[in-house]
């Protein structure tokens, strides 16, 4: 079965900052990412994934994701934070073998000082 | 519509109490997902719809937790005789096709309290 593991519950940074936050998962076969976020008040939306190919992936604000297989690591970074990325974010992973059926992680909630 | 609607947004029962969440996927969409966020808990799956095929229920935690997709569209799930650890907020979700790696669109939740 598929697992994902988020180990930072709450990150508090400065505005300006470096943000990464990990994300591991198991599962041994082919897999799609996710990293979804859920602003103050809002749905949760899809932030990026990775699909296939190239494992650096972009995504919206200026967030990116590198997809390292042999780590089972998908971390989530940013290089410079601003005060509007106050959220909760979540890494996700969905196994080829289960169509599109997502398992979450537990999430982690990001506080930035302005 | 615009996106996933979810009736009603805020439901209040007391314990013993059957109760019935609606969520109304984006048009065209084939597959419906029904999640659980409970305080300080990641988003836990339930169940998912894709298509005509039968749906996988695996995520549901006991047989008090049920949910229909009707001609393919808005999907209902019941709670029977609810207890005080179901209360959390229920997410449905939706995407256009059922293959791997499909972006899912989420509704705005129903957010459940049993007394």
């Amino acid at each position: 079965a598929q697992s994902v593991s988020q180990h930072n519950h709450h990150v508090i940074l400065s505005e300006a900052a470096s943000l990464e936050l990990g994300c591991n998962y198991s599962y041994g076969g082919t897999v799609n990412l996710f990293w979804y976020v859920q602003y103050p008040g809002q749905h949760l939306q899809l932030l990026l994934k990775y699909f296939s190919g190239d494992p650096l992936v972009k995504g919206i604000k200026g967030f990116e994701a590198e997809f390292i297989k042999s780590k089972f690591s998908f971390n989530l970074r940013k290089p410079s934070v601003q005060w509007s990325d106050t959220a909760e974010y979540f890494c996700a992973v969905n196994a080829y073998s289960s169509a599109s059926k997502i398992i979450f992680g537990s999430g982690t909630r990001l506080s930035i000082r302005p | 519509g615009a996106g996933v609607s979810q009736s009603p947004s805020n439901k209040v029962t007391e314990k013993g109490k059957d109760v019935e969440l609606r969520c109304d996927p984006i048009s065209g969409h084939t597959a419906l997902y029904w999640y659980r966020q409970s305080l300080g808990q990641g988003l836990e799956f339930l169940i998912y719809f894709q298509g005509n095929s039968a749906p996988d229920k695996s995520g549901l935690p006991s047989d008090r937790f049920s949910a229909e997709r009707t001609g393919g569209s808005v999907s209902t799930l019941t709670i029977q005789r609810t207890q005080q650890e179901d209360s959390a907020v229920y997410l449905c979700a939706s995407s256009s096709t059922a293959l791997a790696g499909e972006t899912q669109y989420f509704g705005p939740g129903t957010r459940l309290l049993v007394l």
